[in-house]
């Protein structure tokens, strides 16, 4: 039973370039979540999709940042002209849902904007 | 606004030691709250998830207790082991957001 699986695991992009992370929740898990962490900084959450539905997109800044949970296939973050300011570790989590399920985490992606 | 704090930020403790974690919240309404472990450049590994109704939770050389009135919760290792060395993050889940972390405790345990 894998976990969540997150994809690439490094991303370095130019600046005005795309990045698209890749997430795969737990089988079971309906509910995903990005959280990104910025060096010396905490885990900030960004945005909570279930299938087909953006539940909760608060924490992503509203420019360049989008994100997806297709009916087939993982989750997409997708980042725009990427700036050197959003370099960070990109984490996604997974759930079964709302309330007391607990999370579970991939090992994240590293992106570097060069 | 729920605002999570972890105590301390930084701790450096001699093999064998037993040591307590520290984290906090402002708001007491919460569905659970969970320890987490990350290693450098690694991801989270989920150590320890109290329910609401629960006091605390056991698992291995861990116990993580829960007082939900007072916001707090503590982390407690026993014997602790050069492995454990990581930094450990508490994040707590209210209804309707996501978790909530902390900015995490950096052990470092020296054999």
């Amino acid at each position: 039973n894998a976990g969540v699986m997150q994809n690439p695991r490094h991303l370095v992009r130019r600046r005005g370039q795309e990045a698209r992370l890749r997430c795969s929740p737990m089988k079971g898990h309906s509910h995903v979540y990005w959280y990104r962490q910025l060096p010396e900084e905490g885990l900030k959450f960004m945005v909570y999709l279930q299938k087909e539905n953006i539940i909760d997109e608060s924490g992503m800044p509203k420019e360049r940042f989008s994100a997806e949970f297709p009916k087939e296939g993982p989750s997409i973050l997708r980042i725009q002209q990427v700036v050197r300011g959003d370099s960070a570790a990109y984490f996604c989590a997974s759930s079964r849902g709302e309330g007391a399920y607990g999370y579970t985490f991939g090992s994240g992606t590293r992106l570097t904007v060069v | 606004k729920q605002e999570v704090t972890q105590i301390p930020a930084a701790l450096s403790v001699p093999e064998g030691e037993n040591l307590v974690l520290n984290c906090s919240f402002t708001d007491s309404a919460i569905y659970n709250l969970q320890w987490f472990r990350q290693d450098p450049g690694k991801g989270l590994t989920s150590l320890l998830l109290i329910q609401s109704s629960q006091r605390e939770q056991t698992s291995g050389r861990l116990n993580a207790s829960l007082d939900k009135s007072s916001g707090r919760s503590t982390l407690y290792i026993a014997a602790s082991q050069p492995g454990d060395s990581a930094t450990y993050l508490c994040a707590v889940d209210q209804a309707g957001t996501a978790l909530i972390f902390g900015k995490g405790t950096t052990l470092s345990v020296s054999s």
